[in-house]
């Protein structure tokens, strides 16, 4: 079955830096990659998602790639906010099948 | 657009005792809805997948008999956890995917219930 893996685990940045969350998978057949953003005590929440048939989207200063022949996708946040402090999780799934999910990346954004 | 609830958001229960959450989908149909459970920082963890109409299909280790899910129409599955024990304290999300559109597969979550048992 799919496995996921994501790193960092921890990410520390200051305002206004760029961050970047990268994350690889092992089934080729997966073509769907969301990514989540998940505050404390919260649901995850949908930030950005990417299908197999394109190799970058962007949603202002949110953006994902994906490489499907290396099989690894990345999040970039450009001019980070305290706001954007939270658990970043990546996922990935083959049609309608169930996601999988990433292990998670704490990230804190320092004013 | 795209909003699920849950209820209740937090539970507090006796050991012995059941539990039920719903998942809602408040704008759209959800004919398929996914039940997770989150331990403290850690991952989202599948239990089981819940069709409109149909038995819902479990993951390996989860106890149907000890989680039963019940999705009666396209906007409502409800989790309850019978008999419940110390060791069930979790955070259970709710997800649904909005079936109508054309090849979505795009998964929308709910706000979670923290479920204590004493």
């Amino acid at each position: 079955g799919e496995n996921v893996e994501q790193h960092p685990s921890t990410l520390s940045v200051q305002e206004g830096d760029s961050a970047v969350i990268k994350c690889t998978y092992s089934d080729s057949a997966s073509n769907y990659f969301p990514w989540y953003k998940q505050e404390l005590g919260k649901g995850p929440q949908l930030i950005i998602d990417i299908r197999s048939n394109v190799g970058e989207k962007k949603d202002q200063r949110i953006a994902v790639t994906l490489n499907k022949t290396a099989k690894h996708f990345s999040l970039h946040i450009t001019e980070t906010q305290p706001e954007d402090s939270a658990v970043y999780f990546c996922a990935a799934s083959g049609g309608f099948q169930k996601l999988v999910f990433g292990t998670g990346t704490r990230l804190l954004v320092s004013p | 657009g795209a909003v699920v609830s849950q209820h209740p958001s937090r539970v507090i229960c006796k050991s012995g005792t059941s539990v039920k959450i719903e998942c809602r989908s408040l704008d759209f149909q959800a004919t398929t809805m996914f039940w997770y459970r989150q331990f403290p920082k850690q991952s989202l963890m599948l239990m089981a997948t819940s069709n409109e109409g149909s038995k819902a299909t479990y993951e390996q280790g989860v106890e149907k008999d000890k989680f039963l899910i019940n999705h009666a129409s396209l906007t409502l599955s409800t989790l309850t956890v019978t008999s419940a024990h110390p060791e069930d304290s979790s955070f259970y999300i709710c997800s649904a995917r909005d079936g109508t559109g054309l090849g979505t597969d795009t998964q929308y979550f709910g706000p979670g219930t923290r479920l204590t048992v004493l």
